[in-house]
């Protein structure tokens, strides 16, 4: 049983377009994080939020966090072929160390 | 600066056989994680050190896997008598922060490969 859902699983656009994915839990969160995997790499940490109800902008990127810390969104504007990879949200549980990731939602940005 | 390296990058083992996965962490990184990744999934969590005490090893499959961080910096995860499940890309990450949130930067990880 995943303990965090993400949709879509995949999501193929056209350059220019906008996008959002989910990141959904029925566990509540102490914070959650955004990473960013390209193939062969280790992910990349895009952000973290730690508060309910939180948004937090990283340029083209905005990131929300759950009113109730149960879930996340990942919102891009006008995608670009650069944000293609593998989008991972990870939540810390009781403020330990033990991350939970998601499966993933695997962007395709076409130019 | 240098981020983390882990060694090898690619490893084909025998079923049976054991392997030992080197991971470098950032200077000065007082936190160290190991993630197990299946291809198609995110990472699951296995073990966490803070400096050189292994905190929480509840991720860890099996008593088949151990891991180590004798002087707080390099970490070694050893399988012992690897199976073919066993097969993923091991993933390690540091931190500069001993408490949560945490800011991880991960490794290349070692894809491990048990024919």
């Amino acid at each position: 049983t995943q303990l965090l859902e993400q949709s879509p699983q995949f999501l193929s656009i056209q350059e220019g377009e906008n996008l959002t994915v989910y990141c959904n839990s029925s566990s509540v969160f102490s914070s959650l994080q955004w990473y960013r995997q390209e193939p062969g790499e280790g992910p990349v940490l895009l952000v973290t939020v730690v508060t309910g109800g939180e948004v937090k902008k990283l340029k083209r990127l905005t990131f929300q966090f759950g009113d109730a810390r149960k879930d996340s969104s990942l919102h891009i504007t006008a995608a670009q072929p650069g944000d293609t990879g593998l989008y991972l949200c990870a939540g810390a549980r009781n403020y330990g160390q033990n991350f939970v990731f998601g499966p993933g939602t695997r962007l395709s940005v076409l130019p | 600066g240098a981020g983390v390296s882990q060694s090898p990058r690619y490893k084909v083992a025998k079923r049976g056989q054991d392997v030992a996965l080197r991971c470098d962490p950032i200077s000065g990184h007082v936190s160290l994680f190991w993630y197990q990744q299946a291809l198609g999934q995110g990472p699951e969590f296995l073990t966490y050190f803070q400096n050189e005490a292994q905190l929480d090893k509840s991720g860890l499959p099996s008593d088949r896997f151990f891991a180590e961080r004798p002087e707080g910096s390099v970490s070694t995860l050893k399988i012992q008598r690897t199976q073919q499940e066993d097969s993923a890309v091991y993933l390690c990450a540091s931190s500069p922060k001993r408490t949560n949130p945490y800011e991880q930067y991960f490794g290349p990880g070692t894809r491990l490969t048990v024919t």
